[in-house]
C-alpha cells in the first residue's frame, strides 16, 4: 500500500526566511510519480510539481526548489525568501503507474508567513 | 480556456436523497478523478477513469458511484448520502493515457452538507 507522511502540520515563519516542508513516502513500485500542490485560502489546488521515480536531479522554478532522495524516500520542498503570498496547505502526493493510476495524498501542511 | 468545471459549488441536502454533482473538463483529457477533502486527512481518491466506460475505484469508493459515457463528463453520484460524506469534493482531470504522468487540472470544489 502507498502511503505519504507530511509529518508537519502546521509550520509559522516570517517572512523573508527560507521554509522547508518534509514529505516522506513509501511504495513498492518501482516506477512512481510524486507531486507537490498548492491550497491558497481561496481553496482552489495548484499544481507545483511532478517528479518521475528515475529522475532524481533536484529542481529549482524560482524560489521553489525541490529535493528528492530515493535512498531516504523523501520528495521535500524548500521555499527560499518566503513571501506572504506562499501562505497556504501544501500538499505531498505519490501515484503509480502500472495499470493502476491512485494517488495518494499526504495529510498536508498549512505554511502561514508572517508579515 | 481551460478548464475543469464543477456544479454544484455548494450543496446542503439530507440523508438518502440521491444526488449528483457534475464534473466536465474542456481540453480532452482521458483521465479523470474525483477527491474528497477532510480536516485532517488531506485528500482521499474516490474514484478514477482512465477513459470512456473505464473506471476504477480509488481509496474511499464506498458510498459513491461514478459514470463516463463521454469524454468530458465524470459525474459522482451519491445514491444514499449520509452524514458522513459531508466534505469537500475536488474533480480533477488530466492528459494521456497514463493521467498521472501529466499535470492534474483541478475544479474549483463543491462543498457538500448531508444533514
Amino acid at each position: 500500500a502507498q502511503k505519504v507522511t507530511q509529518a508537519q502540520t502546521e509550520i509559522s515563519v516570517v517572512e523573508k526566511e527560507d521554509v522547508t516542508l518534509d514529505c516522506v513516502y513509501e511504495t513498492r513500485d518501482t516506477t512512481y510519480y510524486l507531486f507537490w500542490y498548492k491550497q491558497p485560502p481561496s481553496g482552489e489546488l495548484v499544481f507545483l510539481i511532478r517528479r518521475n521515480s528515475f529522475d532524481e536531479q533536484n529542481e529549482i522554478s524560482g524560489r521553489y526548489s525541490w529535493n528528492f532522495q530515493k535512498s531516504t524516500s523523501s520528495f521535500n520542498f524548500t521555499i527560499t525568501a518566503s513571501q506572504v503570498v506562499d501562505s497556504a496547505v501544501y500538499f505531498c502526493a505519490l501515484g503509480s503507474n502500472f495499470g493502476n493510476e491512485k494517488l495518494t495524498f499526504g495529510t498536508g501542511t498549512r505554511l502561514t508567513i508572517i508579515p | 480556456e481551460a478548464q475543469v468545471t464543477q456544479n454544484p459549488r455548494y450543496l446542503i441536502t439530507v440523508t438518502g436523497k440521491k444526488l449528483t454533482v457534475t464534473c466536465s473538463q474542456n481540453m480532452n483529457h482521458e483521465y479523470m478523478s474525483w477527491y474528497r477533502q477532510d480536516p485532517g486527512l488531506g485528500l482521499r481518491q474516490i474514484y478514477y477513469s482512465m477513459n470512456v466506460e473505464v473506471t476504477d475505484k480509488g481509496d474511499v469508493p464506498e458510498g459513491y458511484k461514478v459514470s463516463r459515457k463521454e469524454k468530458r463528463n465524470f459525474p459522482l453520484i451519491l445514491e444514499s448520502p449520509s452524514p458522513n460524506q459531508t466534505s469537500l469534493y475536488f474533480c480533477a482531470s488530466s492528459e494521456g493515457l497514463a493521467g498521472l504522468k501529466e499535470t492534474q487540472y483541478f475544479g474549483p470544489g463543491t462543498r457538500l452538507l448531508v444533514l
